[in-house]
């Protein structure tokens, strides 16, 4: 089945522990982004890749790091989580990320509910 | 910098009526996307409908339908013949053609409730 799996789906953990929240697709994707989503607020981009080893900051990047080693793989990083990090995130892959494409399509993974006490 | 609203967060209907959620986005630009996206308790994000600016014919799937005036800035949803299965967060979004970091803005969403 093509999927992009998020994991964990739930984490709670302390300020200053880093963690990381991988996100992995299977269908052969170039264009995988990271979003966070706040009630009032929608989603907001905190980074996306074009392509293994290119990756480039959304609106909202403090904090976070991501790697794109492998095309399959996007994790996300946060270094030392503070409580203004609790969120839901969602991982979201596309096979093409030039929206004139017909292959232009978001697929999204389950969110990880994020909870930094 | 482009903006989403979406001013009803929360919107209640019945069962086998109709409903239209709003969507208004603040754009300078004459060439872009527009999409509505369902978000059930599940927390998945599923894509509802798209338009293409440059369409003037508004975008249909089954019983999902838009309203897109562009003059206005305008994106609607109607959704006719509501199911329980409806109920969901609605989220509009917008997509520049010419955006260099290739994002969705979104809308805050509207959290649709369907009475049986």
């Amino acid at each position: 089945e093509a999927q992009v799996t998020q994991n964990p789906r739930y984490l709670i953990t302390v300020t200053g522990k880093k963690l990381t929240v991988t996100c992995s697709q299977n269908m052969n994707h170039e264009y995988m982004s990271w979003y966070r989503q706040d009630p009032g607020l929608g989603l907001r981009q905190i980074y996306y890749s074009m392509n293994v080893e290119v990756t480039d900051k959304g609106d909202v990047p403090e904090g976070y790091k991501v790697s794109r080693k492998e095309k399959r793989n996007f994790p996300l990083i946060l270094e030392s989580p503070s409580p203004n990090q609790t969120s839901l995130y969602f991982c979201a892959s596309s096979l093409s990320y030039d929206i004139g494409s017909p292959n232009y399509g978001y697929t999204f993974g389950s969110g990880t509910r994020l909870t930094v006490v | 910098a482009q903006t989403v609203t979406q001013s009803q967060p929360e919107m209640s209907v019945q069962e086998a009526e109709t409903v239209t959620l709003s969507c208004t986005y603040d754009t300078s630009e004459s060439d872009y996307y527009l999409f509505w996206y369902k978000q059930p308790p599940s927390r998945q994000m599923i894509l509802v409908i798209r338009q293409e600016a440059y369409k003037q014919q508004n975008a249909t799937e089954n019983r999902f339908s838009v309203n897109f005036q562009k003059a206005a800035k305008s994106f609607s949803l109607k959704i006719s013949d509501s199911q329980l299965g409806d109920a969901a967060m609605y989220f509009c979004a917008y997509r520049s053609a010419m955006d260099s970091n290739y994002q969705l803005i979104w809308g805050a969403g509207t959290k649709l409730i369907i009475k049986p």
